[in-house]
């Protein structure tokens, strides 16, 4: 079965900090996206990737960056983490451009 | 770019109630329409896909159709059950890249 998961669950970080979020799949497939779901509206798509090494700008790029380093991981990365960047983060991966996307339990990121 | 309207933000419903949530979509390529359920403390999972081709989707019982003429497609189903309480998402997906993008989401509270 498809397994997403996400690394952490929950996270509280200090404005300026550098955050971190971490996904791993092991369906092996070859897209990887991160979204942002903010109370009442749906989901965003910040960065995505097309294989290991690959990153494209999503729709809301700014302050993320991302990394693929490998087919299996793709990471969320805020260097100066803002109150505005508070939100549940998720990570899906696809096998193509079209294919269905599986989605991670979530990562609640509270930034103080 | 592509956008995606999903205005019914709340829908409370008593079981065997007949569901209809809508969406009104727009995109410069062949639109591909998925609709998504969350339940708490899950990512979104994929319940239907409809295409131009085959014009409407069945799952579990709720069927998804859409409408060229009007822009527009729908989430149906005859009788809701207590269990189908979640987030529903409408979410289009770009003809070139595949890349989604989502309605804010409907609340669906069934009462028992």
């Amino acid at each position: 079965e498809a397994a997403v998961t996400q690394s952490p669950r929950n996270k509280v970080a200090v404005t300026g900090g550098k955050v971190t979020l971490s996904c791993n799949q092991t369906n092996n497939h070859n897209n990887m996206y991160w979204y942002r779901q903010d109370t009442g509206h749906g989901l965003r798509l910040i960065h995505y990737s097309y294989g290991a090494g690959s990153t494209e700008k999503g729709d809301i790029p700014d302050g993320y960056k991302a990394s693929r380093p490998s087919q299996e991981n793709f990471s969320l990365i805020l260097e100066l983490a803002t109150p505005s960047q508070t939100s549940v983060y998720f990570c899906a991966s696809g096998g193509d451009i079209y294919a269905e996307q599986f989605f991670g339990p979530g990562t609640r990121l509270t930034v103080l | 770019g592509d956008s995606v309207t999903q205005k019914q933000g709340q829908v409370t419903l008593s079981e065997d109630d007949f569901l209809f949530i809508n969406c009104t979509y727009s995109t410069t390529t062949y639109p591909t329409l998925l609709w998504y359920v969350q339940y708490p403390g899950q990512g979104p999972q994929l319940l239907l896909k409809v295409t131009t081709a085959n014009n409407k989707g069945i799952s579990r019982g709720f069927e998804a159709t859409y409408d060229k003429g009007t822009t527009s497609f729908h989430l149906q189903k005859a009788s809701v059950q207590e269990s189908d309480s979640a987030v529903y998402f409408c979410a289009l997906v770009d003809g070139n890249t595949g890349k989604l993008t989502f309605g804010d989401g409907t609340v669906l509270t069934v009462k028992p």
